[in-house]
């Protein structure tokens, strides 16, 4: 069965432009979760959606948004972009099975000039 | 709020010796607790995971941690490491079930020749 699927594995984009990172789920599972990671350091929780609901949400601005397809898959979106706003975004999955734990893709390396 | 922390964040041990990388948790009830491995310009694998069954859990490619409450531990250890083991490694902690990932700052290992 594949893994979690990312797009684009890699982007470069200028600071104020917009950018979209797209994620296909392990087949099954209805949950889809973002994190950050900048270099050196551990991944940070951005969201994490559920049948097409937002779940949670973790201390980002609202240039951070995202959503989920009837099909599971997940868009996040990024306005506005900065210089720190470069780093790899993970997207994890998950069935709703509270025992089953997180599955990663390999991330989206976004790259702010 | 939960949190965990990882007490190295660099280990070196030759090939052939044992690996042990600590982390400590913060929960104010039973957390569930996994050590996950990120390779260079790749995504995080789960190793092994701890959701309040046995104490010592075993996980992927020999290693295996134990749960400790006592000492609000969850190390993470191999008998035996190889090259192919060297990789940062995180200890995350669930908030919320396993919608919201918490994860440390990383213990990069290194295994010599």
């Amino acid at each position: 069965d594949a893994g979690v699927t990312q797009s684009p594995t890699h982007l470069i984009k200028t600071r104020g432009q917009h950018v979209t990172l797209r994620c296909s789920p392990i087949s099954g599972h209805k949950s889809v979760s973002w994190y950050q990671q900048v270099l050196g350091q551990g991944p940070q929780f951005i969201f994490q959606y559920y049948e097409k609901e937002e779940r949670g949400r973790g201390n980002f601005p609202d240039r951070f948004s995202a959503r989920q397809f009837p099909n599971y898959s997940s868009e996040l979106n990024v306005n506005a972009l900065l210089l720190g706003d470069s780093a790899l975004y993970l997207c994890a999955s998950s069935s709703r099975d509270g025992n089953q734990p997180q599955h990663f893709g390999d991330g989206t390396r976004l790259s702010i000039l | 709020a939960q949190s965990v922390t990882q007490l190295d964040s660099h280990v070196s041990v030759s090939e052939g010796t044992p690996v042990l990388l600590r982390c400590n948790y913060s929960s104010s009830y039973s957390p569930s607790l996994f050590w996950y491995v990120q390779h260079p310009n790749k995504g995080l694998q789960l190793l092994l995971k701890y959701t309040s069954a046995a104490t010592l859990v075993k996980g992927i490619n020999g290693f295996e941690a134990e749960f400790k409450k006592s000492e609000t531990s969850f190390h993470l250890t191999k008998p035996s490491a190889h090259m192919s083991d060297a990789a940062e490694y995180f200890c995350v902690v669930s908030e919320r079930g396993f919608q919201k990932l918490v994860f440390g700052t990383g213990t990069r290992l290194l295994v010599s020749p």
